[in-house]
């Protein structure tokens, strides 16, 4: 089956710096790749996703690239803000919403943002 | 609109009690998930409904475990004979198209 692996567990960086996620892949058959953020107490929310007919997605301060050659993605936030702080999840599925088999997730990252 | 809801948000019970979770997931989405989520861990998959249909079982951790759904909404996970490594947060979403919208959890903790 899938494994989803993500660095770094822990990623501090100071409030308007760009903070970097990256996970790597090992079912080549995966081709939907969303990242969730998750706030303490909250369940995650989706705040992108990419498919593996694009390279990059934008969505103002957040981006996602994918290298599907090398199975990795990653996620930038660029201007960081001190609300960015939470865990955030990459995850993978051969299937766009991840189908019958559900998401696999990554470990997670806890982001923090220093003022 | 509401999303989906879970019930209790707080469980605390001893080995060997069973448990019930219960999950409402947003109006009109027929796809629910549930995961569990260990302290310090990702999310792991335990079962998918899709309408009505019969779940595919095999992702459960154990046979302590079960769910249903019915009518095609509300939709409860079941341990039986809690072990003390059931502990953790038990999540559930719907899904809408290729979006899942997760609840807020239920955390297990099992004395």
């Amino acid at each position: 089956g899938e494994n989803v692996e993500q660095h770094p567990s822990t990623l501090s960086v100071q409030e308007g710096d760009s903070a970097v996620i990256k996970c790597t892949y090992s079912d080549s058959a995966s081709n939907y790749f969303p990242w969730y953020k998750q706030e303490l107490g909250k369940g995650p929310q989706l705040i992108i996703d990419i498919r593996s007919n694009v390279g990059e997605k934008k969505d103002q301060r957040i981006a996602v690239t994918l290298n599907k050659t090398a199975k990795h993605f990653s996620l930038h936030i660029t201007e960081t803000q001190p609300e960015d702080s939470a865990v955030y999840f990459c995850a993978a599925s051969p299937y766009s919403g991840g189908g019958a088999d559900g998401l696999t997730f990554g470990k997670g990252t806890h982001l923090i943002i220093q003022p | 609109g509401a999303g989906v809801s879970q019930s209790p948000s707080n469980k605390v019970t001893e080995k060997g009690k069973d448990v019930e979770l219960r999950c409402d997931p947003i109006s009109g989405h027929t796809a629910l998930y549930w995961y569990r989520q260990s302290l310090g861990q990702g999310l792991e998959f335990l079962i998918y409904f899709q309408g009505n249909s019969a779940p595919d079982k095999s992702g459960l951790p154990s046979d302590r475990f079960s769910a249903e759904r019915t009518g095609g909404s509300v939709s409860t996970l079941t341990i039986q004979r809690t072990q003390q490594e059931d502990s953790a947060v038990y999540l559930c979403a719907s899904r809408q198209e290729d979006t899942q919208y997760f609840g807020p959890g239920t955390r297990l903790t099992v004395l």
